[in-house]
């Protein structure tokens, strides 16, 4: 069986702090990661992914993720907010046949 | 439990014909749906976005005569393949999101083989 767990439903932050969104994966498999991220009104947009080759992934607008595999984790990281980040993230868990997403995290950013 | 439900889960067809994937809200109205493709090892590709009672929003690259979407009620979209070809075989998800705008729901999804 496969799992994905966003540890944070809603996380707020100030802008020009660090943000930190957590996922915790469970999966049989090497499995593949991803981070996406939905404005308002807006579809899917991939941040970045993991595909077994390095650990530290980085991505788009400033984001990373790191793979841990003794922590079954897979945190999204940003050294500093933009008022922009604020939009809702999915960590997705992907195997050869099936992408299990995570119940979402809703990154706020305050002045 | 689910609340976007997609069907079918799995469906194989012959190259040529059609076939229609749905996509349910299950307790809430849907005013838009979003509807992913994705290839093997893949991120998701956006394919278009529906607003019930209009046409849908095909992204770049997205043939609508053959990714036909119709979203006529406020809890299903379907979208249906059209005269199938093997490269069309590949993972298909929907989510679903509600008036307030807030929350995203996605479907188990369907995996689509053309033979």
């Amino acid at each position: 069986a496969q799992s994905v767990t966003q540890l944070d439903s809603h996380v707020s932050v100030s802008e020009g702090t660090p943000v930190l969104l957590r996922c915790n994966y469970s999966s049989s498999y090497s499995p593949s990661l991803f981070w996406y991220v939905q404005h308002p009104n807006k579809g899917l947009q991939l941040l970045l992914k993991y595909t077994s080759a390095a650990t530290l992934v980085k991505g788009i607008n400033g984001f990373e993720a790191e793979f841990k595999k003794s922590e079954t984790s897979f945190h999204l990281t940003k050294p500093s907010a933009h008022m922009s980040d604020a939009a809702e993230y999915f960590c997705v868990l992907g195997t050869a046949s099936k992408l299990t997403f995570g119940t979402g995290t809703r990154l706020q950013v305050t002045l | 439990g689910a609340v976007v439900s997609q069907h079918p889960s799995w469906v194989i067809c012959k190259s040529g014909t059609s076939v229609k994937i749905e996509c349910r809200s299950l307790d809430f109205q849907a005013t838009t749906m979003f509807w992913y493709r994705q290839f093997p090892k893949q991120s998701l590709m956006l394919m278009a976005t529906s607003n019930e009672g209009s046409k849908a929003t095909y992204e770049q690259g997205v043939e609508k005569d053959k990714f036909l979407i119709n979203h006529a009620s406020l809890t299903l979209s379907t979208l249906t393949v059209t005269s199938a070809h093997p490269e069309d075989s590949s993972f298909y998800i929907c989510s679903a999101m509600g008036d307030s705008r807030n929350t995203i729901y996605f479907g188990e999804g369907s995996w689509l083989t053309v033979v």
